[in-house]
């Protein structure tokens, strides 16, 4: 049963242009929830993250939405960068503000064409 | 260290061998997660150790797996009887706070 879904494995853009990655989950217990950066051969990076009291956060050129109503939430990267590439995890955990593990998604392979 | 730090970065073992891979925390932080990517999957939660509670193994898949963190600091997961489904990237992280996930570059197991 795979709670948190990212059901694009790849995408490709234009450098200089937007990117937007897709995550939708099912648990409605989730509060909290996270984006993570991860390039071959090294652990994956936390990018941006999201309370569910809130529905926008931005941090320069990323930006993540969140949409409770539909269980839905994505990550906008503007302008796009050729550093960009890499795969990334949408994550969720059920208690915000407290350490918890997070359910990951099966994470989106971003190319960024020069 | 600044990071953290898991040993072996690779690991091929033959099938029906016990394995450990090891990881060593950031200083200071109290939660520590082991994870693990199957090819084509997510990151799958294995176990988490939250200062001197009880750990939280609910995502170990069998009792083959097992792990420990001593003093509070460095964690051992242990694989008994190896198996290819096993073979997988293991990835470790500590926190401060769940804000704070800071993940190894984790342990390749191929097991053969």
């Amino acid at each position: 049963d795979q709670q948190v879904k990212q059901n694009s494995p790849s995408l490709s853009v234009q450098e200089g242009r937007i990117s937007i990655l897709n995550c939708d989950y099912t648990n409605s217990m989730f509060d909290y929830f996270l984006w993570y950066k991860k390039y071959p051969a090294e652990g994956p990076t936390f990018l941006i993250s999201i309370s569910s009291i809130k529905d926008k956060n931005e941090d320069g050129r990323f930006t993540v939405f969140l949409n409770k109503s539909a269980k839905h939430l994505s990550l906008h990267i503007v302008p796009s960068q050729p550093g960009d590439s890499a795969v990334y995890f949408c994550a969720a955990s059920a208690i915000a503000g407290a350490n918890s593990k997070l359910t990951f998604g099966k994470g989106i392979t971003l190319s960024v064409r020069p | 260290g600044a990071g953290v730090s898991q040993s072996p970065s690779n690991k091929v073992t033959e099938k029906g061998k016990d394995v450990e891979l090891r990881c060593d925390p950031i200083s200071g932080h109290t939660a520590l997660y082991w994870y693990r990517q199957s090819l084509g999957q997510g990151l799958e939660f294995l176990i988490y150790f939250q200062g001197n509670s009880a750990p939280d193994k609910s995502g170990l898949p069998s009792d083959r797996f097992s792990a420990e963190r001593t003093g509070g600091s460095v964690s051992t997961l242990t694989i008994q009887r190896t198996q290819q489904e096993d073979s997988a990237v293991y990835l470790c992280a500590s926190s401060p706070t769940h804000y704070g996930y800071t993940f190894g570059s984790g342990t390749r197991l191929t097991v053969v």
